[in-house]
């Protein structure tokens, strides 16, 4: 069975310090999919990225970037020079593809969350 | 565009009582999912919908439904609510099923049972 584990449960860092958010995964497939998501206080879900199992190579994107690596099932997400703004609860989340069902899915398996808190 | 919608925002509802809860997708997708929130806990799978059909389910009770109309909107059914059914309720859509297929979610609903 596939589980997502975000031991971070809440990080509080000064605005313009950098903070990296812990994703490790369980899954039994060899093509599966992982998404960061970020919840800011209104509670919808933002959908920041999205890598799959094939393709480790970093990512970069502004202030944000993505390391995955298969070889300890990590997907962890740094933001470089945080800002007030940053602050909310991001989810780490895992989408298996079933080869029985033509790569179909099961819904997405969620981490518990992160609350990051960024100070001015 | 428009992203996902999702009524009602709030709801309040007592014991025993149903609840039905709206999802209209981005357009052009033709894939949707529902999840709930419970405080301080990752999104749950529900249910995924597409074409209409039911493909895929998560570990809820049968007082749990959903259905997918031909404009692709969908509504998910809660009957004989329970005090742990308060959560929020988020509606996804996807242009598939598949995995590759990102998750943009509504605004969702959030439940309160009384």
């Amino acid at each position: 069975a596939q589980k997502v584990t975000q031991a971070q449960t809440e990080i509080s860092v000064v605005e313009k310090e950098d903070v990296t958010l812990d994703c490790v995964y369980e899954t039994r497939d060899t093509t599966y999919y992982l998404f960061w998501y970020k919840q800011p206080p209104s509670g919808e879900l933002v959908f920041l990225i999205r890598r799959n199992s094939f393709d480790e190579q970093n990512e970069i994107s502004g202030r944000y970037s993505w390391n995955f690596q298969k070889s300890t099932s990590s997907f962890n997400f740094t933001i470089t020079a945080s800002q007030v703004v940053d602050s909310a609860v991001y989810f780490c989340a895992l989408s298996e593809a079933q080869e029985y069902s033509g790569g179909g899915a099961d819904g997405l398996t969620f981490g518990k969350g992160t609350h990051l808190i960024i100070q001015p | 565009d428009a992203g996902v919608t999702q009524s009602p925002t709030h709801l309040i509802k007592t014991r025993g009582q149903h609840v039905t809860l709206r999802c209209s997708p981005i357009s052009g997708h033709k894939s949707v999912s529902w999840y709930q929130q419970v405080l301080g806990q990752g999104p749950q799978f529900i249910f995924q919908y597409y074409e209409k059909e039911e493909r895929g389910r998560g570990n809820f009770p049968d007082r749990f439904s959903a259905r997918q109309f031909p404009n692709y909107s969908s509504e998910l059914n809660v009957n004989a609510l329970l005090l742990g059914d308060s959560a929020l309720y988020l509606c996804a859509s996807s242009l598939e099923h598949k995995a590759r297929d990102t998750q943009y979610f509504g605004p969702g609903t959030r439940l309160t049972v009384l």
